[in-house]
């Protein structure tokens, strides 16, 4: 079946570091694939997205870009602030049917001042 | 309004309790999704609504109830459940009905709730 593995966190840096959370799927077919995020005490967000291979998705200075060839949807940011601090979770769901969001273990951020 | 709001926050029951978790959005949404989640686990699907019909069940055992009484409003119905049921449910919602597959999910905060 299809399948998402994340890095295993935490990652921790500090304010204005570069961060990179490795994210890899297997699936049939083309899935699209997210990234949510989630703060303590809420619920996921979706932080950004991309539908088809090589788009890349972007959001709040995060950005992914779908490689079909890897199989891989690594998130990156230029430079972390504090208030990044969450669990993010990479996501995919078959273009085909109905929405069935799989999400990976999640990878939990700290960053500190 | 954007939100997805999820009634009670937390809830405490027995295993012989009877009690009901309550979602709701006014966003329009056609496609309302319940999904459990584990202590640092990722979150888990349970049902899919589109347009207020059931159109996933991921094998949730019986003692988990959904209902859609309309395309604003979904309930998710607890009797005789299990202290392994004790997680954190999230409902969510989706504009346009749920297929295609890449369509954004928007999350409430969750309902915590522990079996004792």
């Amino acid at each position: 079946g299809d399948s998402v593995t994340q890095m295993e966190g935490p990652v921790t840096l500090s304010e204005e570091a570069f961060l990179t959370i490795n994210c890899t799927y297997t699936a049939t077919g083309y899935p699209s694939l997210f990234w949510y995020v989630q703060y303590p005490g809420e619920g996921l967000q979706l932080l950004l997205k991309a539908t088809k291979a090589d788009d890349k998705g972007s959001n709040k200075g995060f950005e992914a870009t779908y490689r079909k060839e890897t199989t891989s949807f690594h998130l990156e940011k230029g430079s972390v602030q504090v208030s990044d601090s969450a669990v993010y979770f990479c996501a995919l769901s078959s273009n085909t049917g109905f929405q069935k969001l799989v999400f990976g273990t999640g990878t939990r951020l700290l960053v500190s001042p | 309004d954007t939100e997805v709001t999820q009634t009670p926050k937390h809830l405490v029951m027995g295993m012989t309790n009877k009690k009901s978790l309550k979602c709701e959005q006014h966003m329009g949404h056609r496609a309302m999704y319940w999904y459990k989640q584990k202590a640092k686990k990722p979150p888990e699907l349970m049902f899919v609504y589109s347009y207020e019909k059931l159109s996933i069940n991921e094998s949730v055992p019986s003692r988990f109830s959904p209902e859609c009484p309309n395309s604003s409003l979904l309930n998710l119905h607890l009797h005789a459940l299990q202290p392994e049921d004790s997680a954190l449910y999230l409902c969510a919602s989706s504009q346009e009905g749920g297929r295609g597959g890449n369509e954004k999910l928007f999350f409430g905060s969750g309902t915590q709730l522990s079996v004792l």
